[in-house]
């Protein structure tokens, strides 16, 4: 149980265009989901948490206007890169969670995914 | 700040050698603390968690961690590792501030298990 679908798997794009990542529970609906980055040898950063229909919330230092954050059901949140560019290539990896009474739930990590912008 | 470290990133060990990972945490407040790993090619999956109880916790594989408050730390251990235990193992911190619920990864610790 506890599955967690992220598509794509890898991207690669030409600079200044827009990019949309989905990321699905299936079998559980998540209240909460989390879009996190990765750098090569670096830790997971949390760039924004997202409740279901409500606006997501940035962490420090992460633009909402480049990073579009939508979790419109209780299964799916998406995260578009707007007008990416080099430096926008990561590895985006979304996570959701239920957070029943008490907020002990853990995570669900998606597989990742792999954006190489051009 | 809130922070979690791990002290060890590369960790090499030879099969039914005794595994303990290092990791500390910075929270001022209630936290929750779980270790995740993540096998080659595959996504962050959860080993255990902790969140009230008995300090020592079991997980899967035979690993367990040890919630010392006083030192805040949460070590990972495992008496006999074995090659299947090669991955990346990340220590995670959830706390509250504000009724607002917040993830702290450490940078993660490589483990080669050598056959």
């Amino acid at each position: 149980g506890a599955v967690v679908s992220q598509h794509p798997s890898r991207v690669i794009c030409k600079s200044g265009t827009s990019v949309k990542i989905e990321c699905r529970s299936l079998d559980f609906q998540a209240t909460t989901m989390f879009w996190y980055r990765q750098f090569p040898k670096q830790s997971l950063m949390l760039m924004a948490t997202s409740n279901e229909g409500s606006k997501a919330t940035y962490e420090q230092g992460v633009e909402k206007d480049k990073f579009l954050i939508n979790h419109a059901s209780l299964t799916l949140s998406t995260l578009t890169v707007t007008s990416a560019h080099p430096e926008d290539s990561s590895f985006y990896i979304c996570s959701a969670s239920f957070e029943g009474t008490g907020g002990n739930q853990p995570q669900h990590f998606g597989d990742g995914t792999r954006l190489s912008i051009l | 700040a809130q922070s979690v470290s791990q002290h060890n990133h590369h960790v090499i060990l030879s099969e039914a050698a005794s595994l303990e990972l290092g990791c500390n945490y910075s929270y001022g407040g209630t936290v929750n603390l779980f270790w995740y790993v993540q096998y080659p090619g595959q996504h962050l999956q959860l080993l255990l968690k902790y969140f009230s109880g008995d300090p020592l916790v079991k997980g899967i594989k035979g690993f367990e961690a040890e919630f010392i408050k006083s030192k805040f730390s949460f070590n990972l251990r495992k008496p006999s590792v074995q090659w299947s235990d090669t991955a990346e193992y990340f220590c995670a911190v959830k706390g509250s501030t504000s009724g607002t619920y917040k993830y702290i990864f450490g940078t993660g610790t490589r483990l080669k298990v050598l056959a």
